[in-house]
């Protein structure tokens, strides 16, 4: 079983530009959460997305938005980058009924704010 | 005050030995606890979940929970090199609509074993 792609694995970009990134959960899940992972703040929960919808959202600036199409895939993008956008942004998917939180994470997409 | 504390070590032992990890929380409504391992540039990998109070092993691995503490520990028996890694614990409440998804991470504790 496929695990968890994120796409892509390294990026550079510099202030004021916008990056998307990619998430392809795993077959059959159909959550798909957002975190950011920095050495000050460690991991820090962006958002979820269950069947297109966002259901919840972390405490971040609205230049974080993300998506979930029909197929379970999400993407997240963040406009006008700024410096302390750099970090390593993990998506993670689960499967929803088993009542507990039992995520499943990619290696993640370093971004790199210049 | 962070609602999950956890040690940032490094913490390092011989090969061999019992690795020893624990994290403790303030939010008395965290039921189902969790311990990540994180290579470096690599994603977190579940390594275990427990739910309640109580004590899960799963081969090398003992995760205990202590909910009148608020203290939640992993054991490594027999550590190996592979091990060295960064431990993270995580938790979360009763699962909701409104809370799927969302865990709160420890800050990480980094384990390196000696040869």
């Amino acid at each position: 079983k496929a695990g968890v792609t994120q796409t892509p694995r390294y990026l550079i970009k510099t202030r004021g530009q916008q990056v998307t990134l990619s998430c392809s959960p795993i077959s059959g899940h159909r959550s798909v959460s957002w975190y950011q992972q920095t050495p000050g703040q460690g991991l820090q929960f962006l958002f979820e997305y269950f069947s297109e919808t966002q259901r919840n959202k972390g405490n971040f600036p609205g230049r974080f938005s993300g998506r979930q199409f029909s197929n379970s895939r999400s993407e997240m993008n963040v406009s006008t980058l700024e410096l302390g956008d750099s970090a390593l942004y993990l998506c993670a998917s689960s499967q929803t009924g088993t009542g507990a939180n039992v995520l499943t994470f990619g290696a993640g997409s370093r971004l790199t704010v210049l | 005050q962070k609602e999950v504390e956890q040690d940032p070590g490094p913490l390092s032992v011989p090969e061999g030995a019992i690795v020893s990890l624990n994290c403790t929380y303030s939010n008395s409504a965290f039921q189902y606890f969790m311990w990540y391992r994180q290579y470096s540039r690599k994603g977190p990998e579940l390594l275990m979940y427990t739910y309640s109070s109580g004590n899960k092993e799963d081969g090398r691995f003992t995760a205990q929970v202590d909910k009148s503490s608020k203290y939640i520990s992993l054991f490594i028996r027999d550590s190996q090199p592979s091990d060295s890694a960064t431990y993270l614990c995580a938790m979360s409440g009763a699962v909701t609509t409104d809370s799927w998804g969302k865990l709160q991470f420890g800050a990480g504790t980094q384990v390196v074993v000696t040869p």
